[in-house]
């Protein structure tokens, strides 16, 4: 069963900040929670992850709920480039390697 | 910034043929990993592989692969008897530390005919 789910599409306008909700909460205390993205057929681009605290790297800043049942990646002013699958994740049911959803598909308009 | 390189970009084989996929890892990451994405599907793990042994894998990953660090640098996907249904993106991750953000290839494209 997935760990995270997410809303399966979102829009935001160019030049304004998008913030992409994830649930997860069955993840255990120790486990991460890990963005990644997909534009078009390219692999997978890591974007940022956090156990508890808020994370904040040159690409985006990860907000983390207390309980941790949830969190919001922030991209502070979205571009049309920023157009891709964002996928929330957390390490497999029986192992530490990632398993992908469906994502979230967010399309940057003009 | 240190990449992910994979080759062949581009593979056709005919069905029931052998193919190895390429790939260098970013020289300092410990884990290595390969994933496959068929067309419109979503991205699936199949292996992981640490200290020259395969840490985990996806019921995916059946006797009809393989994976194996020849060297100091490369990480190879070995394909046997390839099938229809094997035509997909693989990709291959490595990563400095398990809990760490993978690094993603850019991907080969197995086209089986």
């Amino acid at each position: 069963d997935a760990k995270t789910t997410q809303p399966t599409s979102m829009d935001c306008a160019e030049g304004r900040a998008a913030n992409l909700p994830c649930n997860h909460s069955t993840i255990s205390g120790n486990e991460y929670v890990y963005w990644y993205r997909q534009i078009h057929s390219q692999g997978p681009q890591y974007i940022i992850h956090g156990l508890k605290n808020n994370e904040t790297n040159e690409m985006a800043s990860l907000i983390i709920t207390e309980d941790r049942k949830s969190s919001t990646l922030i991209l502070p002013h979205a571009t049309l480039r920023d157009t891709a699958v964002y996928y929330c994740e957390s390490t497999g049911n029986s192992g530490y390697a990632l398993n992908f959803g469906k994502g979230t598909s967010l399309l940057v308009t003009p | 910034e240190p990449e992910v390189t994979q080759t062949p970009s581009h593979q056709v084989t005919q069905m029931g043929q052998e193919v190895i996929l390429r790939c260098v890892p970013i020289s300092n990451h410990l884990y290595f990993y390969w994933y496959r994405q068929i067309l419109g599907q979503k991205v699936e793990f199949l292996v992981s592989f640490y200290n020259n042994e395969i840490s985990e894998k996806s019921e995916i990953f059946d006797d009809q692969f393989s994976v194996e660090r020849p060297d100091g640098s490369n990480f190879t996907l070995k394909i046997r008897s390839t099938k229809l249904e094997d035509s997909a993106m693989y990709f291959c991750a490595s990563s400095e530390d398990r809990d760490y953000g993978y690094t993603f290839g850019s991907g080969t494209r197995l086209t089986v005919v």
